[in-house]
C-alpha cells in the first residue's frame, strides 16, 4: 500500500519560527494528506493536496507537491507552542482504494 | 455534529476478559476505520469497513472481531488479549469517495494486565 516517509523524524524549534517538513512516497498519487496528533489523541486533518496541484495554503500553512520529485513538504509559518505535535502524511495512490496508510511522521517541538 | 466519539477513554483488562470498544459519529459518513497505535509510532490500519462491510482486513488476530452494526457504529471487540497489545485504538470515519479526509477520535488507551 503507499505510504509516505516523513523527514526529519524530528525537528525542535523556537517560537516565531518557521517549520518544514518533507514527506516522499514512491508511486503515483491521486492527492497526499497531512495529518497532526497533539501526544495521545487523535489525528486531525490539516489539508489534501491533490495531483494536479503544486501549492495550497490554509492559514499559516503551505503545502507543496512535486510529483515529479514523489515528494511533498509541509511549511509551518510564525510556529507557536501549541504546534508542538506529531506531523504524519498520508499519500492516497490510484489503487489505495479505502486504505489510508501513514508514515513514522515528524516529531516538531516548538520551544517557548 | 462533526465528532467522532470513542468510548471508553481509558481501558485496563486482564488476559482473560472481553471487552468492547465502541465508536459513533453522525455525520453520515459510510466508511469506518480501526487503528492501533503504539507509542511514538504511526498509526496501523486495523480495519476498513465500506456501506457496513468488512472491506479491509490487514491480517489482524482473531482476537480482535470488529461489528458494524450499522452506518454510525463501529465496535471493536476484544477477548483473549496479550500485554503486547496495549496501545491507543484510534477509530476514524470518512465520507463517501476514496482519498477524502479521515476524521479521527480521540481513541482509547487500552492497557492488557
Amino acid at each position: 500500500s503507499q505510504q509516505g516517509e516523513e523527514d526529519p523524524q524530528a525537528l525542535s524549534i523556537q517560537e516565531g519560527e518557521n517549520a518544514t517538513m518533507n514527506c516522499s512516497y514512491k508511486t503515483s498519487i491521486n492527492n497526499l494528506q497531512w495529518y497532526r496528533q497533539n501526544s495521545g489523541r487523535g489525528l486531525v486533518h490539516l489539508i489534501l493536496i491533490r495531483s494536479n496541484e503544486r501549492e495550497k495554503h490554509s492559514g499559516r500553512l503551505r503545502v507543496t507537491l512535486d510529483t515529479s520529485k514523489k515528494s511533498s513538504s509541509l511549511l509551518i509559518t510564525a510556529s507557536r507552542a501549541a504546534d508542538t505535535a506529531s506531523y504524519f502524511c498520508a499519500p492516497t495512490g490510484k489503487t489505495s482504494g479505502s486504505r489510508l496508510t501513514f508514515g513514522e511522521g515528524t516529531q516538531l517541538t516548538v520551544n517557548p | 455534529d462533526t465528532e467522532v466519539t470513542q468510548t471508553p477513554k481509558h481501558l485496563v483488562m486482564g488476559m482473560t476478559n472481553k471487552k468492547s470498544l465502541k465508536c459513533e459519529q453522525h455525520m453520515g459518513h459510510r466508511a469506518m476505520y480501526w487503528y492501533k497505535q503504539k507509542a511514538k509510532k504511526p498509526p496501523e490500519l486495523m480495519f476498513v469497513y465500506s456501506y457496513e462491510k468488512l472491506s479491509i482486513n490487514e491480517s489482524v488476530p482473531s482476537r480482535f472481531s470488529p461489528e458494524c452494526p450499522n452506518s454510525s457504529l463501529l465496535n471493536l471487540h476484544l477477548h483473549a488479549l496479550q500485554p503486547e497489545d496495549s496501545a491507543l485504538y484510534l477509530c476514524a470515519s470518512r465520507p463517501t469517495g476514496f482519498g477524502e479526509k479521515l476524521f479521527f477520535g480521540s481513541g482509547t488507551q487500552l492497557s492488557v494486565l
